[in-house]
């Protein structure tokens, strides 16, 4: 079975500081992992992916996210945040090896950016 | 606009009644998915779609769920007999399914509020 751990409901940041939301996940195979951001009363919107190769990763809004297999994380990270970054993060993992196509969430952590 | 589209966006209904939830995905996306968000369950993965078929129903929570898509495009959720556990915000996500790797594309989603 594949699951998603995000330990923190909730990460405060001063306005310019480098933020970190945490993202552990388990499966029987090589993980697809995804982070999507959430915005008041609307859908997800897609950030960015790890499938293969570097295990660096950047994606929207300057966000980046570093897949560690030994560690088996994928924590999103952002050098400087905004006050505008404050929204609700979903980390999501999909093992291809299933064959299943669903993505698994995580509970989600809001981030709070103070100006 | 060229995303996913979802109506309609507030539904209220009373116990007992049925209720049809519709998504219309991005042109040219073969996979369709349906996922439930509620307060209490995080996201939850309901059913998958690839073309007409859904080789994968194994989230929908029981015999009053059922899904169809018609035309490889549109697609309807059916809650029948609606209950009060079944209030959440309903998303639909479309991908490119040729290779499994794609990322979904939610829309804004159907609150569904059951009185």
């Amino acid at each position: 079975a594949q699951s998603v751990a995000q330990p923190e409901d909730q990460v405060n940041v001063a306005e310019g500081n480098p933020l970190t939301v945490k993202c552990t996940y388990s499966v029987s195979g090589n993980p697809y992992l995804f982070w999507y951001v959430q915005y008041p009363n609307r859908g997800l919107q897609f950030l960015l992916k790890y499938i293969t190769g570097d295990n660096l990763v950047k994606g929207s809004y300057g966000f980046e996210a570093e897949f560690n297999k030994s560690q088996t994380s994928f924590h999103l990270k952002k050098p400087s945040a905004l006050v505008s970054d404050s929204a609700l993060y979903f980390c999501a993992v999909r093992d291809p090896s299933t064959g299943r196509r669903a993505l698994t969430f995580g509970s989600g952590t809001r981030l709070q950016v103070q100006p | 606009g060229a995303g996913v589209s979802q109506s309609p966006s507030n539904k209220v209904t009373e116990k007992g009644k049925d209720v049809e939830l519709r998504c219309d995905p991005i042109s040219g996306h073969t996979a369709l998915y349906w996922y439930r968000q509620s307060l209490g369950q995080g996201l939850e993965f309901l059913i998958y779609f690839q073309g007409n078929s859904a080789p994968d129903k194994s989230g929908l929570p029981s015999d009053r769920f059922s899904a169809e898509r018609t035309g490889g495009s549109v697609s309807t959720l059916t809650i029948q007999r609606t209950q009060q556990e079944d209030s959440a915000v309903y998303l639909c996500a479309s991908s490119l399914a040729a290779s499994g790797s794609g990322e979904q594309y939610f829309g804004p989603g159907t609150r569904l509020t059951v009185t």
